[in-house]
């Protein structure tokens, strides 16, 4: 149980172009889900935490306007980052609580590779 | 705020000898903490975590972790290493009612020598 998919684990895109990453609860509803961003070699880095039917809430530094956040439903969040750089490549992770409860442990997705060209 | 200080970026041990991986923390209000396992091209798998009670939790695949107060310390270990425990390990801290944002460590790489 609690597993979290990531979709797609890779992908290519050129300068400037949008590119959406779906992260999905598949035996589970989560309230909220957070994604973070790991550079090679480096810890991962708390973007921003999502929330069913609301706007996403953004860490100090994350340009809100350049990776949009939308979970529109309990099983579904999307992260699209739009206008992509060279400096946008890195592995995106997604995760999720199992329970609604603010305790509760997160699980995460396999993460999606952006190579931007 | 909270911090997560992991010594070492690489442990190389060899296989069955004790695996050790050091994290120390700093935060200003009971944290909860957490070990993650990552392997090449993959998400984070949780491996243990403290929240409150008994200090030494008991985790997956053999590996242990003591939350030891006095030193701000949360050092994962393993008896016996084994080929497959090489990966990326994360320590990370949160505060208590929101696990959600987790601040992780740089990371730990282990290897593992046959």
């Amino acid at each position: 149980g609690a597993v979290v998919s990531q979709h797609p684990s890779w992908v290519i895109c050129k300068s400037g172009t949008s590119v959406k990453i779906e992260c999905r609860s598949l035996d589970f509803q989560a309230t909220t889900m957070f994604w973070y961003r790991q550079f090679p070699k480096q810890s991962l880095m708390l973007m921003a935490t999502s929330n069913e039917g609301s706007k996403a809430t953004y860490e100090q530094g994350v340009e809100k306007d350049k990776f949009l956040i939308n979970h529109a439903s309990l099983t579904l969040s999307t992260l699209t980052v739009t206008s992509a750089h060279p400096e946008d490549s890195s592995f995106y992770i997604c995760s999720a609580r199992t329970r609604t409860g603010t305790d509760s442990p997160l699980h995460f997705g396999n993460g999606t590779r952006l190579t931007v060209t | 705020a909270q911090s997560v200080t992991q010594l070492g970026s690489h442990v190389s041990v060899s296989e069955g000898a004790l695996v050790l991986l050091r994290c120390n923390y700093s935060s200003s209000v009971p944290p909860y903490l957490f070990w993650y396992v990552q392997y090449p091209n993959q998400g984070l798998q949780l491996l243990l975590k403290y929240t409150t009670g008994a200090t030494l939790v008991k985790g997956i695949n053999g590996f242990e972790a003591e939350f030891k107060k006095s030193e701000t310390s949360f050092h994962l270990t393993k008896p016996s290493a084994h080929m497959s425990d090489a990966a990326e390990y994360f320590c990370a801290v949160s505060r208590a009612g929101n696990t959600g944002k987790l601040i992780f460590g740089q990371g730990t790489t282990l290897q593992v020598k046959p």
